[in-house]
């Protein structure tokens, strides 16, 4: 088990720029979560999945963000159209229904 | 939708001190975590408690349901606990978190 994985760890950006982000869970996590976190906050949830089947999506997510998790193991995270507002520490996370929420390292975006 | 709220934001430890960190929130619960981010931003996962106690060396944790509030103890303090400590629970699938509770423990 080597735990949840994300890629890249740091992504730099113009505005204006497509930008995406790998999650690989825990294998035998059937669940698997985005976050956005920015300074001094808790995260942030975004969405998931449980296998390949998006079950939630939050109101706050702007239609530039699209998730996928096509085989229902590693997922994908892109933000169109990039905006500075879109600067954060993404998360990913994994678990199985109602048990433990384990976190990937994150990537961290800057979008100039 | 379900309010997370943490007290005290902000805590500042001298090494070898105890303290203990709350967790209340709005609604019923079956399912509440502990999280701690350590200043790189990792965030590990310290306790999945919906109810009762449990403990892990140093740290224990308590959560009353029917009074809507858990409590984080952390025992002889080390600098390595510095960091900021997350609770977070269930709404429909997914963990709200709340803004958590930044711990500084001075040597």
């Amino acid at each position: 088990d080597t735990g949840v994985s994300q890629n890249p760890r740091h992504k730099i950006t113009k505005r204006g720029q497509n930008v995406t982000f790998r999650c690989d869970p825990i294998s035998e996590h059937n669940r698997l979560y985005w976050y956005r976190q920015t300074l001094g906050q808790g995260p942030e949830f975004l969405t998931y999945f449980q296998n390949e089947a998006q079950l939630e999506k939050s109101r706050l997510l702007s239609d530039r963000f699209s998730a996928e998790r096509p085989k229902g193991s590693f997922s994908t995270l892109e933000i169109q159209r990039t905006e500075q507002g879109d600067s954060a520490m993404y998360l990913c996370a994994s678990s199985s229904p109602g048990e433990k929420l384990f976190f990937g390292s994150g990537t961290q975006l800057s979008v100039l | 939708g379900i309010q997370v709220e943490q007290s005290p934001p902000d805590l500042i430890l001298q090494e070898g001190a105890n303290s203990t960190l709350r967790c209340n929130f709005s609604d019923s619960v079956n399912n509440l975590q502990w999280f701690h981010q350590n200043p790189w931003g990792q965030l590990i996962n310290l306790f999945y408690i919906p109810s009762g106690t449990k403990q892990n060396g140093r740290l224990s944790a308590t959560t009353v349901a029917t009074e809507r509030y858990s409590l984080l103890y952390i025992s002889s303090s080390q600098t390595t606990d510095s960091g900021v400590y997350f609770c977070a629970l269930a709404q429909g699938g997914k963990l709200i978190f709340g803004q958590g509770t930044e711990l500084s423990v001075k040597p």
